[in-house]
């Protein structure tokens, strides 16, 4: 079975601040594809990130960088610098390839950015 | 491309009455799905189509949903009789290939009152 993990129901930093959501999963399969999706307080869905089990490179996208490590079973996102417009509630999310796209998501990290 | 188009955005209804949400998915995409995002249960998926085939109806909740795909650009998702309980945002989404990312519609809230 598979299942994610993200600890921090809530986070709360002030503007400029750096800040770390962390995810951990779970899965029996050695291949798999990660996720992260943001959900502003819009409601929608937003597409961050994918990324497949063989790759463990981390990756930069202007203030937002990931952290795979296969060894821990995590994949963690950080965020620098932070503004008040990243304030939403991020979710990680894990399919395996054996189900299609599948998605099995965490319960989510709201994440509060304070001016 | 205009994205995963959901309607409607909002729905009240009287207990016991049927609801149909409907979704048209990215042109050219072969996977759909429809979640269920609630408080207490957070997002979980009801159900899955490739090339409008429904492959995995494991997450539907019990006989009185239903989901069809009776063409590659659209899908419904049927509740009858509605219960109190079904209250939560639906989510359609699509997806290209086999372990691609999925793209989400704005969702439709439901509230059954």
């Amino acid at each position: 079975a598979q299942k994610v993990t993200q600890a921090q129901t809530e986070i709360s930093v002030v503007e400029k601040e750096d800040v770390t959501l962390d995810c951990v999963y779970e899965t029996r399969d050695t291949t798999y594809y990660l996720f992260w999706y943001k959900q502003p307080p819009s409601g929608e869905l937003v597409f961050l990130i994918r990324r497949n089990s063989f790759d463990e490179q981390n990756e930069i996208s202007g203030r937002y960088s990931w952290n795979f490590q296969k060894s821990t079973s995590s994949f963690n996102f950080t965020i620098t610098a932070s503004q008040v417009v990243d304030s939403a509630v991020y979710f990680c999310a894990l399919s395996h390839n054996n189900a299609g796209n599948m998605l099995t998501f965490g319960g989510g990290t709201r994440l509060m950015v304070k001016p | 491309d205009a994205g995963v188009i959901q309607s409607p955005r909002h729905e009240v209804t009287e207990m016991g009455q049927e609801v149909t949400l409907r979704c048209k998915p990215i042109s050219g995409h072969d996977y759909l799905f429809w979640y269920r995002q609630t408080m207490m249960r957070g997002l979980e998926l009801l159900i899955y189509f490739n090339n409008n085939v429904p492959i995995d109806d494991s997450g539907m909740p019990e006989d009185r949903f239903s989901a069809k795909m009776p063409n590659a650009s659209f899908s419904t998702l049927k509740i009858q009789p509605s219960e109190p309980r079904d209250s939560a945002v639906y989510f359609c989404a699509s997806g290209a290939l086999r372990g691609s990312e999925a793209f989400f519609g704005q969702g439709t809230r439901l509230t059954v009152v």
